[in-house]
């Protein structure tokens, strides 16, 4: 089946710092990328939606300038939390779907536990 | 806006039982899927079952099965013959029509599977 990996799994990082969390489509070609937040005993938020090549499209609610999103690749989708604080602190979760012919499933990552220190 | 409502935070099922999680969902499309989510504690998002809309048909995979009943805009999943690696959260979640679209999950229920 098709896989997608998130690196960092965790990350520790002090208030003010900013954190990088890429998202990795191994085996297939991913056109669009999604990512989540997760508090803990919560539900997913999609906190975005991002397309290869093109901008990504946040929720309502989202600061775009604090969580920047890039999708260079059909393979790579990073998400940047800049100038990170305590309540940054979150279980962040992407998924990807596939460019073609892969149907119409999401495919998930195992996500990344953000703590701001 | 879709809105997906699980209104059981927590079930609890004895193994080898059968479980039924419930969930609504609130639309005006009449293109869109439906899925159930399980996520167990290492929190990896595992898809269980997946229903189309447009299918009169209950989903079902193995011991998982749906019951979709569109005019009630219900999509229960039912578990059967439980096994301990059952436990976990499971979502509920929609999604309008084309697959780039995204998905709206529900709240989730904690279902605990007793030995």
């Amino acid at each position: 089946g098709a896989v997608v990996s998130q690196h960092p799994s965790w990350v520790i990082c002090k208030s003010g710092t900013s954190v990088k969390i890429e998202c990795r489509s191994l085996d297939f070609q991913a056109t669009t990328m999604f990512w989540y937040r997760q508090f803990p005993k919560q539900s997913l938020m999609l906190m975005a939606t991002s397309n290869e090549g093109s901008k990504a499209t946040y929720e309502q609610g989202v600061e775009k300038d604090k969580f920047l999103i890039n999708h260079a690749s059909l393979t790579l989708s990073t998400l940047t939390v800049t100038s990170a604080h305590p309540e940054d602190s979150s279980f962040y979760i992407c998924s990807a779907r596939e460019a073609s012919g892969g149907g119409n499933e999401q495919f998930f990552g195992p996500g990344t536990r953000l703590t701001v220190l | 806006a879709q809105t997906v409502t699980q209104s059981q935070p927590e079930m609890s099922v004895q193994e080898a039982e059968t479980v039924t999680l419930s969930c609504t969902y609130d639309t005006s499309e009449s293109d869109y899927y439906l899925f159930w989510y399980k996520q167990p504690p290492s929190r990896q998002m595992i898809l269980v079952i997946r229903q189309e809309a447009y299918k009169q048909q209950n989903a079902t995979e193995n011991r998982f099965s749906v019951n979709f009943q569109k005019a009630a805009k219900s999509f229960s999943l039912k578990i059967s013959d439980s096994q301990l690696g059952d436990a976990a959260m499971y979502f509920c979640a929609y999604r309008r029509g084309a697959a780039g679209n995204k998905l709206t999950f529900g709240g989730g229920t904690r279902v605990l599977v007793k030995p």
